[in-house]
């Protein structure tokens, strides 16, 4: 059974860097799957952040792109995810989430979804 | 960005009704729309993937249908246990954006 667990710091100040790891078990970072961080503002909706692939090759959201760094860590089997310059908007609950790669028989495509996710971890941004 | 649009925001039911929440892209993104459940506190659970696709171990009350801009998730028959949040995701393109939510409260 895979899981992932975030971990990391819950207390950011302002203008400092959010730094947080997410482990996984029961999968290889190695598997062709991207490797995901979600997050959700108190009372909001949910925002797509980037994936990674075991390649290192990444995708980010433009809107974050100039602050995000996602990596992932072979030796350790887990992904970790850097934001800079935090502000109060960046306060969320944070998910790490696997994007599984789902074959479509019928026409012959791969499809992603989130379909392993951990279970969020609280990051708060203030002084 | 393709934007995603859910709606409505929120409806109430009765167990046993059936519903649909709406999702609508700002673009074609053929069949790429996931769907996921959410409960307060918790991780999203995803339930629907390529539009129509129940994820393993999803009862079959769940159904999605849709292609181009337009999709739909419903659920036949609501069980007490469906009371959540539902979200739209596309996988067409990054960002990789979801919609603001569906709640659907018990009447």
């Amino acid at each position: 059974q895979v899981q992932l667990q975030e971990s990391g710091p819950g207390l950011v100040k302002p203008s400092g860097t959010l730094s947080l790891t997410c482990g996984v078990s029961g999968a290889s970072v190695f598997s062709s799957n991207w490797w995901s961080w979600v997050r959700q503002p108190p009372g909001k909706g949910l925002e797509w952040i980037g994936e990674i692939y075991h390649s290192g090759s990444s995708t980010y959201n433009p809107s974050l792109q100039s602050r995000v760094t996602i990596l992932v860590d072979k030796s350790r089997n887990q992904f970790s995810l850097k934001l800079t310059s935090v502000t109060a908007a960046d306060t969320a609950v944070y998910y790490c989430a696997r994007s599984n790669e789902f074959w479509e028989v019928v026409v012959g495509a791969t499809h992603y979804a989130l379909d392993v996710w951990g279970q969020g971890i609280t990051v708060t941004v203030s002084s | 960005d393709i934007q995603m649009t859910q709606s409505p925001s929120s409806l109430s039911a009765s167990v046993g009704d059936r519903i649909s929440i709406s999702c609508r892209a700002s673009q074609s993104i053929t069949n790429y729309l996931n769907w996921y459940q959410q409960k307060p506190g918790r991780a999203p659970k995803l339930l629907i993937y390529a539009a129509s696709t129940l994820q393993n171990g999803v009862p079959s009350r769940f159904s999605g249908s849709g292609s181009g801009t337009e999709f739909n998730l419903t659920i036949s028959s609501l069980h007490p246990e469906d009371f959540a949040t539902y979200l739209c995701q596309q996988s067409y393109s990054p960002p990789r954006t979801f919609g603001q939510g569906t709640m659907v409260q018990i009447k």
